[in-house]
């Protein structure tokens, strides 16, 4: 079985400054990936990024990035100079043996 | 890019009466669609994986005789709710995977199902 923990249920951060959220995961897989999504309030389930796990970079996109650590099983994401837009549900997710497991998810408020 | 249609997405109905929800790729073939289940402020859970011409893998705990799943072609999967009571009531969500791609997993905007 594969887990996936989100242990911030909410977080708040001010508008232009840097946030990271937590995630943990368990899996017996040695091939899988890793992703974060956003849920607006439109429940609309959108892909921020994704990571490979047999690549030791971290993935960037923009003004996101994660931190991957695969011997820790930790995968957190920082977002950079926030805005406004931000604002939702940030799901962490785990895609293995042809599943997808989430997280309980972080809501995210900005503050203007 | 991938887009998947999901609808319809809001439906009231009474209860003891039967819903089908569409997920639909549109630009890209998908031998295997999920459904997925999300209780309010809660995370989604994975009810069942459904494959193109075979019958649909259900998760621990889901009632396959309640939630009928037919993947029909490989664009088209649909869930339907059968005899519905106020507990059925919740946000559904669809995913599809793109053949094509070695994960290119493209999610529908949700149904929101109120039982009354």
């Amino acid at each position: 079985a594969q887990t996936v923990t989100q242990s911030q249920p909410e977080m708040s951060v001010q508008e232009a400054e840097t946030v990271t959220l937590s995630c943990t995961y368990d899996t017996s897989e040695s091939d899988y990936y890793l992703f974060w999504y956003k849920q607006p309030p439109s429940r609309q389930m959108i892909l921020v990024i994704r990571q490979e796990a047999y690549k030791q970079q971290n993935a960037t996109e923009n003004r996101f990035s994660v931190n991957f650590q695969k011997a820790a099983k930790s995968f957190s994401l920082k977002i950079s100079d926030s805005q406004l837009g931000d604002a939702a549900m940030y799901f962490c997710a785990l895609f293995g043996n042809e599943k997808l497991t989430f997280g309980t998810g972080t809501r995210l408020t900005i503050i203007p | 890019g991938a887009v998947v249609s999901q609808h319809p997405s809001r439906v009231i109905c009474k209860s003891g009466t039967s819903v089908k929800i569409e997920c639909r790729s549109l630009d890209f073939q998908a031998t295997t669609m999920f459904w997925y289940r999300q209780f309010p402020k809660q995370s989604l859970m994975l009810m069942a994986t459904s494959n193109e011409g075979s019958k649909a893998t259900y998760e621990q705990g889901v009632e396959k005789d309640k939630f009928l799943i037919n993947h029909a072609s490989l664009t088209l999967s649909t869930l339907t709710v059968t005899s519905a009571h106020p507990e059925d009531s919740s946000f559904y969500i669809c995913s599809a995977r793109d053949d094509g791609q070695v994960y290119g997993y493209t999610f529908g905007s949700g149904t929101r199902l109120t039982v009354v």
